[in-house]
């Protein structure tokens, strides 16, 4: 089956604007996360929304934020960015259930983000 | 705050050699998982553990949860081209839900 989409793969962006990118789960997949990744500071969580509700929030300014539609697709969007924004963003799909909290996650490839 | 401390931050082997990466934290967690990360790509899962003590093994690969829960070990034997990449492990606990807490990886060149 087809696994997680993200797009745009890569993106150049001036400070102060905006932008969006969108991921489209592993079909079935209800639970979507994303992650951005630095390489001083690894991956770190943004948030998961799962059913079209943000169930967790990392640790970032509200300038990030996110959405997911009823077809489980999600978008997150930053607004003002800064230069420190430049970074690879992941999304990650999940499939909820079975006997434990299941958080194995299918990642895509990812959008690069280059803020100028 | 990284709950998760992954070492070596950077191993260069040659082909044929064995190696271990750690994964430490104070933290205790209910699941651990492993992926390998190659450049321009998302991270590829590579295993789970959710039992303290579990010890798996996928092809020349074995991994293991401390029997805490704390803490866990990525073995390879006989490393080979193929393996470089990028290791990052992952744990969640009832505290985080459905996020994923990552190591900062441990960078793995294996050179013919």
């Amino acid at each position: 089956k087809a696994g997680v989409t993200q797009t745009p793969r890569y993106l150049i962006k001036t400070r102060g604007q905006q932008v969006t990118l969108s991921c489209s789960p592993i079909s079935g997949h209800r639970s979507v996360s994303w992650y951005q990744q630095t390489p001083g500071q690894g991956l770190q969580f943004l948030f998961e929304y799962f059913s079209e509700t943000q169930r967790n929030k990392g640790n970032f300014p509200g300038r990030f934020s996110g959405r997911q539609f009823s077809n489980s697709r999600s978008e997150m969007n930053v607004s003002t960015l800064e230069l420190g924004d430049s970074a690879l963003y992941l999304c990650a799909s999940s499939w909820v259930g079975g006997p434990y909290m299941n958080t194995e996650a299918f990642f895509g490839q990812g959008t690069r983000l280059t803020v100028v | 705050t990284q709950l998760l401390e992954q070492s070596p931050q950077f191993l260069s082997i040659q082909e044929g050699e064995n190696l271990t990466v750690y994964c430490n934290s104070s933290s205790v967690f209910s699941s651990l998982q492993w992926y390998r990360q190659e450049p321009g790509e998302g991270p590829v899962l590579l295993v789970t553990v959710v039992t303290g003590g579990e010890v798996k093994k996928l092809k020349r690969l074995t991994f293991q949860f401390g029997d805490a829960r704390k803490d866990s070990s990525l073995h390879i034997t006989a490393a080979q081209p193929g393996d470089t990449g990028l290791y990052l492990c992952a744990g969640s606990n009832s505290n985080s839900g459905y996020a994923l807490n990552f190591g900062k990886g441990t960078s793995l060149l294996v050179t013919p």
